[in-house]
């Protein structure tokens, strides 16, 4: 399968934590790594690999798996926090690359 | 700091072909830890994977556009290029060029440098 499949919208209070997940059969055998985006801007990577997060990233971001399903958890949501989630990872048949929908999260 | 900046024309008409080249600062585009790729973003909808392109010009394509997409690297000039032939309308998007990581602790398909983004309009 080459899907990811996501919720199109969470929200989640102000200091409290939301989770996001990504579905998706080649989450089985591989990483998924999350994308933050906000209206106008590039796409930020904010989790890769096990549970990465590149420099400059605040650690409230992590990241987690299981079986099929990918999490983005972001503990003590701040109203920066809202954007758009993309998650990604590779194809399970082949050497692609793929997306999922996205999810907006809104910060209340 | 790595920087990739696409360059290209921002209007294309619809059945020719779409043209962007991404130059990368910062950072040699000839390392064997990294792809480098295209993602674009059609207006209010989410990224789509066009494909990536390996220094030594090896690339993977999306297969829904793989009979219209050439991807090409100039590694004299720390560049690579993107033709998207036959674009029709649908294919108004913001493309983005970027970074791809080829390992992290197992295989890796994160994009960890993106460019700033460009629109390109498909209309006649």
């Amino acid at each position: 399968s080459s899907e990811l499949n996501q919720g199109p919208a969470v929200s989640v209070a102000l200091g409290q934590t939301v989770r996001i997940t990504c579905q998706g059969d080649s989450l089985r055998s591989y990483y998924a790594s999350w994308y933050q985006q906000k209206p106008g801007q590039a796409p930020v990577l904010v989790i890769y690999g096990k549970n990465n997060r590149p420099s400059g990233i605040p650690d409230r971001f992590s990241g987690s798996s299981s079986g099929n399903t990918a999490s983005l958890t972001i503990t003590g949501a701040q109203a920066e926090d809202e954007a758009d989630y993309y998650c990604n990872s590779r194809d399970s048949s082949a050497n692609h690359v793929v997306f999922g929908g996205g999810t907006k999260l809104t910060v209340l | 700091q790595l920087q990739l900046q696409e360059s290209g024309p921002g209007l294309v008409k619809p059945s020719e072909t779409l043209s962007l080249t991404c130059i990368v600062s910062g950072g040699s585009i000839s390392s064997s830890s990294y792809y480098w790729g295209w993602v674009r973003q059609p207006p209010g909808k989410g990224l789509e994977w066009i494909g990536s392109i390996f220094y030594s010009g090896s690339t993977h394509y999306n297969p829904s556009l793989k009979s219209r997409v050439t991807m090409s690297v100039d590694t004299s000039k720390n560049q690579f290029s993107l033709k998207l032939s036959s674009v029709t309308a649908a294919e108004t998007a913001v493309y983005y060029c970027a970074r791809r990581i080829i390992h992290c602790g197992g295989d890796c398909y994160s994009f960890d440098y993106w460019g700033q983004g460009t629109l390109v309009t498909v209309s006649s």
